[in-house]
């Protein structure tokens, strides 16, 4: 069964600090895996899309990394913000389907 | 990013009552998605649409739910017969291209069967 598995579940760090979240996933045939921030009450927003040839990808203070063969994914954030405070989703897409696999997402709270 | 517009922001109805729920196209994204994430769980994948026709749909997505756009507006989500388990944010979202393109989130209708 296709599943896509996060951890921690929750996070809470210091304003400044540095964190990073982890994904695991057995989706297969395998295309892409996004990661996403969603505020509460709101729509996912999309940090990094990777597909199977990429290690790694950065969107400003937000680096993600994959490891196909593992099929482990985690997302570093650098020198966290008060804004950073959402759940974060990792999400992996089928190939040849438009489907989306959702994890269940780690809260992430940033303390000031 | 993209807007993504999605109407209304939050639908209160009785049970076994139909509702629909619509977004707003953009008019160069080919590719419409509807998405509902019961409150405290993982969103879930309902329906794929490209082209005006369904492209794949979920086992969630039963005889009870059916999109369309027709004419090229609205894009639009219907369930006709609601029960309590339908209470969820419904998402919609729109891709310019199909797999490998970043999928743009509406801000979700929030829907709340009594």
């Amino acid at each position: 069964k296709n599943q896509v598995e996060q951890s921690p579940q929750s996070l809470i760090i210091l304003e400044g600090k540095n964190c990073t979240l982890q994904c695991n996933y057995t989706v297969s045939p395998f295309s892409n895996l996004r990661w996403y921030k969603q505020d509460t009450g709101r729509g996912p927003v999309s940090l990094t899309i990777m597909t199977f040839s990429e290690n790694t990808k950065s969107n400003g203070r937000y680096t993600a990394t994959l490891d196909a063969d593992t099929k482990q994914s985690s997302l570093h954030i650098t020198a966290s913000q008060l804004s950073d405070s959402a759940s974060y989703i990792c999400v992996v897409s089928n190939t040849g389907f438009q489907k989306l696999v959702f994890g269940t997402g780690t809260r992430l709270l940033v303390s000031p | 990013e993209p807007e993504v517009t999605q109407t209304p922001s939050h639908q209160v109805t009785q049970m076994g009552q139909e509702v629909i729920l619509r977004c707003v196209p953009i008019s160069n994204h080919l590719y419409f998605y509807w998405y509902r994430q019961i409150l405290g769980q993982k969103v879930e994948f309902l329906v794929s649409f490209y082209n005006n026709e369904i492209s794949e749909k979920s086992e969630i997505f039963d005889d009870q739910f059916s999109v369309e756009r027709p004419d090229g507006s609205n894009f639009t989500l219907k369930i006709r017969s609601t029960k309590l388990e339908d209470s969820a944010m419904y998402f919609c979202a729109r891709a310019l291209t199909g797999d490998t393109d970043t999928q743009y989130f509406g801000p979700g209708t929030r829907l709340t069967v009594l």
